[in-house]
């Protein structure tokens, strides 16, 4: 079946860095593009970025731009998110979601991994 | 981008049916039949209920439906069931001049 396993989250302090992970099985990883998704503690969601299936369309929001980076290894089945200049703004759980090219809809989701940026 | 606006709660009883609304504006709800509708539990990752506005993913009840009036999307939900007591998040495409995603604030349902 479908299955996304986030990892990498953890507690980190302002300034600081992480990768996350997320391992993608149960479908062709290759032909789908890619999002990640997260969400503060109690409160809603927040698309973060979004990578096409090739990984040479790449979009950010405005509250990662410049700081986070996304990728993803197609020969390893594995999508990256790479955060840099955390703030504490950026404490919240993060799903890997696979997208819909065409409908932007995010179908499955993983269970999400929590990173925590406090000092 | 502003998040699209939900009403914070709704309730009802088992068997009745509700509707959570989702406003938007002529930049995203209004511009694109790209809603989708997601259901989160406690704890628990978001599952995709609704998609394109009313389209339903294999394995969705048919009890879950989805429409779109102008700048705001709907859920509806019938024959309501214990088991449909959790939040629901809409979301839309918001693209024009830049690629965009926007939620919205999440809508707890409680079944009475």
């Amino acid at each position: 079946q479908v299955q996304l396993v986030e990892s990498g989250g953890g507690l980190v302090k302002p300034g600081g860095s992480l990768r996350l992970s997320c391992a993608a099985s149960g479908f062709t990883f290759s032909d789908y593009y890619m999002s990640w998704i997260r969400q503060a503690p109690g409160k809603g969601l927040e698309w973060v970025s979004y990578i096409s299936s090739s990984g040479s369309t790449i979009y950010y929001a405005d509250s990662v731009k410049g700081r986070f980076t996304i990728s993803r290894d197609n020969a390893k089945n594995s999508l990256y998110l790479q955060m840099n200049s955390l703030r504490a703004e950026d404490t919240a759980v993060y799903y890997c979601a696979r997208a819909h090219e065409f409908s932007f809809s995010f179908d499955p989701w993983g269970q999400g991994t929590l990173v925590t940026v406090s000092s | 981008q502003s998040a699209l606006t939900q009403p914070a709660s709704v309730s009802g009883s088992p068997g009745q049916s509700i509707t959570i609304s989702c406003t938007g504006t002529s930049s995203d709800v209004g511009s694109y039949n790209l809603v989708s509708w997601y259901q989160q539990h406690p704890g628990k990752a978001p599952k995709l209920m609704i998609y394109e506005g009313s389209k339903r993913p294999s394995g969705v009840s048919n009890r879950f439906s989805g429409s779109k009036s102008g700048n705001t999307a709907s859920l509806t939900i019938s024959g309501l069931q214990a088991e449909d007591e959790a939040d629901y998040y809409c979301c839309s495409y918001a693209g024009s001049s830049t690629f965009h995603v926007v939620f919205g604030g999440g809508t707890k349902l409680t079944v009475l």
